[in-house]
């Protein structure tokens, strides 16, 4: 067990450029969440996954945001024509759930945007 | 949505002391989480319950359900434990959805 892996761990890129970031969840943790966290604030959530369905979006992720888990196992979250304001740390989780229970998260590192 | 409040925002005590630290939220949930994050970023999970009171060495999870109120306490305070303390609970309350977190408290201990 590795725990959470993300990639990349920076992220620098131009206004409008389009970013990819990558979660690797634990092996056998069925959910994967994605969540921003902004300096001097909590993490906010962004959107879930339950194997490879996404069950639940926050209205923070606006159209320009899509997040994937194909085959159940990692994900990706991906940001287009990105903008300052989408500056932050990108923080992904897992956890083993079953129904309404669930096991605590594990979290990765995170990934930092910064939009220039 | 289930929204959070933590209490106090920032604390600063000497090492040694007992640590309280509160949450507050909205909406009736199945468990809360108690986090821990040190400067750099990485999140770390303390506690996740659901009635009671758990513990785990110098730290303990009190909740009140009917309440709708958790404490997080730390005895006998170590400059290691200086982090950001973070309560978070389910979005809309169920346990199968993502978390609303707290702003957190920053808790410093000097030595």
């Amino acid at each position: 067990d590795t725990g959470v892996s993300q990639d990349p761990r920076h992220k620098i890129t131009k206004r409008g450029q389009n970013v990819t970031f990558r979660c690797d969840p634990i092996s056998e943790h069925n959910r994967l969440y994605w969540y921003r966290q902004t300096l001097g604030q909590g993490p906010e959530f962004l959107t879930y996954f339950q194997n490879e369905a996404q069950l639940e979006k926050s209205r923070l992720l606006s159209d320009r945001f899509s997040a994937e888990r194909p085959k159940g196992s990692f994900s990706t979250l991906e940001i287009q024509r990105t903008e300052q304001g989408d500056s932050a740390m990108y923080l992904c989780a897992s956890s083993l759930g079953s129904g309404s229970q669930d096991s605590p998260l594990h979290f990765g590192n995170g990934t930092r945007l910064t939009v220039t | 949505k289930n929204e959070v409040e933590q209490s106090p925002q920032n604390l600063t005590a000497q090492e040694g002391e007992f640590i309280t630290i509160n949450c507050s939220y909205s909406v009736g949930i199945s468990a809360l989480h108690w986090l821990q994050q040190h400067p750099g970023g990485g999140i770390v999970s303390l506690f996740m319950l659901s009635s009671g009171k758990k513990k785990h060495g110098r730290l303990i999870a009190t909740i009140n359900i009917q309440e709708k109120h958790s404490s997080l306490h730390i005895t006998a305070s170590h400059p290691r434990d200086s982090a950001v303390y973070i309560c978070a609970v389910p979005y809309s309350g169920g346990g199968a959805d993502g978390l609303t977190f707290g702003k957190g408290t920053h808790l410093i201990i000097q030595p």
